[in-house]
């Protein structure tokens, strides 16, 4: 009866390839985010999709993508990874009204 | 632009003890303010949340505290166990919370000893 959960938990791929995180809530919640946690556990906001709409895209190469197909969903999609994607990816989900976030438990990605 | 920083970076205590850690940040102008535990190898779990109109808020052997005007909150943890070692982050929204934007501090790693 997991909140937010994200599939894989572990992703091990080579430079290069292409990769996709999924992360579904089953919450209801209005606004989902995808975090990022590099190797010094330094975690920093990625993307927000609210209503399909991308309404944040900080400093991120345009290799990452989101892609939302409904409310309940938002992936993360990644081309061409590189050394420097190794890290831990959160997905989290928000109310519309409340300012509480929800978190997944993570996907450790490593590329090699 | 937001940025929250936390101290100590790590601390140890023996069990039993009362403890306090640090948060600050730069923007005042936030609705809220949020408190995580993380757990090696886990996500996040939400410990307490204090809007801008309350100056504290409790669970349990929890209690965080809020002051925008000094850009400070502080979690304190009452009789501290094992099971309360973990990594407990802050996080302050971005643009006065207005899109949830969280920004995150690098987090205290408390471990406390039995």
């Amino acid at each position: 009866d997991t909140a937010v959960s994200q599939t894989p938990k572990y992703l091990v791929t080579q430079m290069g390839n292409d990769k996709s995180i999924k992360c579904e809530q089953n919450l209801g919640h209005d606004t989902m985010y995808w975090y990022k946690q590099d190797s010094k556990k330094f975690l920093k906001i990625m993307f927000s999709y609210n209503n399909k709409e991308l309404i944040i895209n900080e400093t991120v190469p345009n290799r990452f993508s989101p892609k939302s197909p409904d409310k309940a969903h938002l992936n993360l999609h990644i081309n061409s990874l590189e050394l420097g994607d190794s890290a831990v990816y959160f997905c989290a989900s928000r109310e519309d009204g409340s300012y509480e976030q929800y978190f997944g438990p993570g996907t450790r990605l490593t590329v090699t | 632009k937001q940025e929250v920083t936390q101290i100590p970076a790590a601390l140890s205590v023996p069990e039993g003890e009362n403890l306090v850690l640090n948060c600050s940040f730069t923007d005042s102008a936030i609705y809220n303010l949020q408190w995580f535990r993380q757990d090696p190898g886990k996500g996040l779990t939400s410990l307490l949340l204090i809007q801008s109109s309350q100056r504290e808020q409790t669970s349990g052997r929890l209690n965080a505290s809020l002051d925008k005007s000094s850009g400070r909150s502080t979690l304190y943890i009452a009789a501290s166990q094992p099971g309360d070692s973990a990594t407990y982050l802050c996080a302050a929204p971005d643009y006065g919370g207005s899109q949830g934007n969280l920004i995150f501090g690098k987090g205290t790693k408390l471990s406390v000893k039995p």
